[in-house]
């Protein structure tokens, strides 16, 4: 079975400072990662996605993660935040691209001017 | 990409109703799936859709309350039964897009029981 944990509920962040989102699995076999962003009263969008290759991922809106085996995380980061980026960001993993998501609980970022 | 509409946007029920939520893909798909997001939660996985067979349940959620039909690679729907006001959520239906190796995600349908 598969768990994702996200070990911050909650990250405030001034305006322009960087942030770092940290996500660890735990799965008994390879595995696909995944972030999601939800803006509020909205569906969720891709950020970005892990799927071999590079561990160090380029996402939409500025934001990277890093994928770390040995550690297994996987941990957003930008480096300048926007108020436009105040949102719940979700860490996810599957078994295989296109196949069921196993969510962790949630980030709440909330950006302050 | 896939795009993906659900009907209802939201819905105020009373107990002991159900709701028919619909899900339409702008394509054929293989996998389509539903979660709930519970108020101030994360995403659970109720079920995958299956065309022309029954929907794979995950553990915690039963056919007789959350029976899933889905006539074809662009359908799908949800049915909440007999409602409680736990089960006010937010339902989200999502595709899987081999293509593009992600599932992509439906506005949601957020459900209010009373």
């Amino acid at each position: 079975a598969q768990s994702v944990t996200q070990l911050d509920s909650q990250v405030p962040v001034f305006e322009e400072a960087p942030v770092e989102l940290r996500c660890n699995y735990s799965s008994s076999v390879s595995v696909y990662l995944f972030w999601y962003v939800q803006y509020p009263n909205q569906g969720l969008q891709l950020l970005l996605k892990y799927l071999s290759g590079s561990t160090l991922v380029k996402g939409i809106n500025g934001f990277e993660a890093e994928f770390n085996k040995s550690q297994t995380s996987f941990h957003l980061r930008k480096p300048s935040v926007h108020i436009s980026d105040t949102a719940e960001y979700f860490c996810a993993v599957s078994e295989a691209a296109g196949n069921k998501l196993t969510f962790g609980g949630g980030t709440r970022v909330l950006v302050k001017p | 990409s896939a795009v993906i509409s659900q009907k209802p946007s939201r819905d105020i029920c009373q107990r002991g109703t159900s709701l028919t939520i619909q899900c339409q893909v702008d394509s054929q798909v293989t996998m389509m799936f539903w979660y709930r997001q519970q108020p101030g939660q994360s995403l659970t996985l109720i079920a995958t859709a299956n065309q022309g067979s029954e929907a794979t349940y995950e553990s915690g959620f039963v056919i007789d309350k959350f029976p899933i039909s889905r006539p074809n690679l662009t359908f799908s729907t949800l049915t909440v039964s007999n409602m409680s006001p736990e089960d006010s959520s937010i339902y989200l239906c999502s595709v899987a897009a081999t293509l593009y190796n992600e599932q992509f995600f439906g506005p949601g349908t957020r459900l209010t029981v009373l």
